[in-house]
């Protein structure tokens, strides 16, 4: 079955080190998302992707980075580790833009920065 | 701007109970409409949508949501709560690319 994978699961990461987290997808969707969650907030954007070599930011994109270098994948780098990035990151995916299609989720990453 | 509001933070209720979610956007073109939901521990998934026709949309597990364009709302309801009705919903709106999210609903079904 496709699916969404996200590793680590958990990272807990010290202030200023550079964090990768990876985003995986087997639905050969064209359309991938990086969000996070935050108590009060919701999901809120950083950055998504709609094909190889497309990147576009979100509205909470400082202090992030992502490159799509093939379909299924779309890493996200946080380039210097803050405390307020510490968060739950989900990446989605979905196919096309049709209004209609709906977003795919991964599990999840709980970062910590201390 | 685009946006997504969810009135109620924090639901608790009794099994057997009727649910009703609060959801009202802010667009202006043709919107797209997403109910999410997020059992503990787990993703996000797909509860139901609406994008055209019928705007009384059934999904999963006896969840439906009504779509008033007047009011700009998208509310989510199921007559009979179960406890394994407990999650976080989400309401989302997409537009032309983009989907934005609410802040999200906690609700808590007490047994």
């Amino acid at each position: 079955d496709a699916e969404i994978t996200q590793s680590p699961r958990h990272k807990i990461t010290e202030t200023g080190r550079q964090v990768t987290l990876a985003c995986h997808q087997t639905w050969n969707h064209n359309n991938m998302f990086w969000y996070r969650q935050d108590l009060g907030h919701g999901l809120r954007l950083i950055h998504y992707s709609y094909g190889v070599q497309d990147t576009n930011k979100g509205e909470v994109s400082d202090g992030y980075s992502v490159s799509r270098s093939n379909t299924e994948d779309l890493p996200l780098t946080l380039e210097s580790a803050a405390s307020s990035q510490t968060s739950v990151y989900f990446c989605a995916s979905s196919d096309g833009l049709a209004a209609y299609n709906e977003q795919f989720f991964g599990p999840g990453t709980r970062l910590t920065v201390l | 701007a685009q946006s997504v509001s969810q009135h109620n933070h924090h639901v608790i209720l009794s099994e057997a109970a009727s649910l009703e979610l609060g959801c009202n956007y802010s667009y202006g073109g043709t919107v797209n409409l997403f109910w999410y939901v997020q059992y503990p521990g787990q993703h996000l998934q797909l509860l139901l949508k609406y994008f055209s026709g019928d705007p009384l949309v059934k999904g999963i597990k006896g969840f439906e949501a009504e779509f008033i364009k007047s009011k700009f709302s998208f509310n989510l309801r199921k007559p009979s709560v179960q406890w394994s009705d407990t999650a976080e919903y989400f309401c989302a709106v997409k537009g032309t690319y983009k989907y934005i999210f609410g802040t999200g609903t906690r609700l808590k079904v007490l047994a």
